[in-house]
């Protein structure tokens, strides 16, 4: 089964500043979707940005963009000019395209932005 | 706004109890997927449905059971409850089960259960 890590529990940032929250998969498919999940203290479950493992051009939105590489089954999230609002739980998350479309989570590391 | 609907928001019961929860998907997703959340924990995946027949399973307990209805709502039963059920229940949806298909998963508010 398809595995997701995440293996910083928790990461710090100052305000303006740019971080990189890491993910590791596994699998043995080719095809495949990848996401990060936002979190906020609210509980709700917000997609930041998604991948398509057929790209090999990294999904950028807004402040938000990936480094996809494939190879190394790495998925990291850089967040640039990070502001207060971006503190809350980040979710990696791999979804299958043969195993009946499955989502699989990592973790999740928890963002602290500072002022 | 996901257009992922979840009710109730908060539910508050008794162990032993049984409880419904209910989720109504985007317009025109015919996936749903349920899964539960406990505190400061990430997600685990329990059943996912698509166009009424499971397709599915994870980690769920033989006490919670659910379905997904021809209007495409679906609901997750949670029978014998136990205080370690308490938890965050988020519904998702997507568009299609078939493989290829390039769809996202969006998701409900979710519904806070807590059991005393």
């Amino acid at each position: 089964a398809q595995t997701v890590t995440q293996s910083q529990p928790e990461m710090s940032v100052q305000e303006a500043e740019t971080v990189t929250l890491s993910c590791t998969y596994d699998t043995s498919e080719s095809d495949y979707y990848l996401f990060w999940y936002k979190q906020p203290p609210s509980r709700q479950m917000i997609l930041v940005i998604r991948q398509e493992a057929y790209k090999q051009q990294n999904a950028t939105e807004n402040r938000f963009s990936v480094n996809f590489q494939k190879a190394a089954k790495s998925f990291s999230l850089k967040i640039s000019d990070s502001q207060l609002g971006d503190a809350a739980m980040y979710f990696c998350a791999y979804r299958s395209l043969l195993n009946f479309n499955k989502f699989y989570f990592g973790s999740g590391t928890k963002l602290n932005v500072k002022p | 706004d996901s257009g992922v609907t979840q009710t109730p928001k908060h539910l508050i019961t008794a162990t032993g109890q049984r409880v419904t929860l209910r989720c109504s998907p985007r317009s025109g997703d015919l996936s749903v997927y349920w899964y539960q959340q406990s505190l400061d924990q990430g997600l685990q995946f329990l059943i996912q449905y698509y166009n009424g027949e499971e397709r599915a399973k994870g980690n769920i307990l033989e006490r919670f059971s659910a379905q997904q209805f021809p209007d495409l709502h679906s609901e997750l039963n949670l029978s014998s409850l136990e205080l370690g059920d308490s938890a965050l229940y988020f519904c998702a949806s997507s568009v299609s089960f078939t493989s290829g298909s390039r769809d996202t998963q969006y998701f409900g508010p979710g519904t806070r259960l807590t059991v005393l």
